[in-house]
């Protein structure tokens, strides 16, 4: 089992719709997630972090936690082409010298 | 304030010949971290240092890549004897401390012909 996993994609939406992406991890002691985005040939942007259960809003941006059932999710609402790039799910495992670990990414793209 | 900063972006070298990635962290932050991307894959974590320390090289490869963040100067990875399967995009990244997210750099993409 891959420590993060993003199995789901490409995604395709229409604009003004919802976009989900989905990330499940496999070590439970994980305390930090986080959300990426990359456009084509471009480095990874931070977009959001959620460390406790539940949602965090940012702008058309939510992130949702899990623990218990270890996914952590991106949700954006009215999609906007600007949108269409490669979403990287990474989680940090606690302790001094941890490593952030990235799931392979989602790429979604978003019709005009 | 500068972000990361890596040079040079695009570096071509010929099988057998050494590259050397230069890595300048935001200002203040004292954890690098290399990262590397192939073509519709994700980030592997390569090797994490701070100043003079390299802390886990469990992603680098055993041989012909070497890594180091030196007290004075950028973090640079080193690539001995390149081969085809060395080209991908070289990110890296950089933290004030542990536990906090990374800040990437615009990458080098190395190219071996």
């Amino acid at each position: 089992q891959k420590e993060v996993e993003q199995n789901s994609g490409p995604l395709s939406v229409p604009e003004g719709a919802i976009a989900s992406l989905n990330c499940t991890y496999s070590d439970r002691v994980s305390q930090s997630f986080f959300w990426y985005r990359q456009y084509s040939g471009k480095s990874p942007e931070l977009i959001m972090s959620i460390y406790s259960n539940g949602d965090k809003e940012d702008g058309r941006f939510t992130a949702q936690l899990n623990k218990a059932s270890q996914y952590v999710s991106l949700l954006i609402r009215d999609s906007q082409p600007s949108d269409s790039a490669t979403y990287l799910c990474a989680v940090l495992r606690p302790g001094a010298n941890s490593k952030l670990t990235f799931g392979k990414g989602i790429t979604l793209s978003v019709r005009p | 304030n500068a972000g990361v900063m890596q040079n040079p972006r695009h570096l071509v070298r010929r099988r057998g010949q050494e590259a050397r990635l230069r890595c300048s962290p935001v200002k203040g932050h004292s954890h690098v971290y290399w990262y590397r991307q192939l073509p519709e894959e994700g980030l592997k974590f390569m090797v994490y240092l701070q100043k003079e320390n390299i802390i886990d090289e469990s992603g680098m490869p055993k041989e012909r890549f070497s890594a180091e963040f030196p007290k004075e100067g950028p973090s640079i990875l080193r690539i001995q004897q390149v081969v085809r399967g060395d080209s991908a995009a070289y990110f890296c990244a950089s933290s004030p401390g542990t536990e906090t997210a990374l800040h990437f750099g615009n990458g080098t993409r190395l190219t071996v012909t």
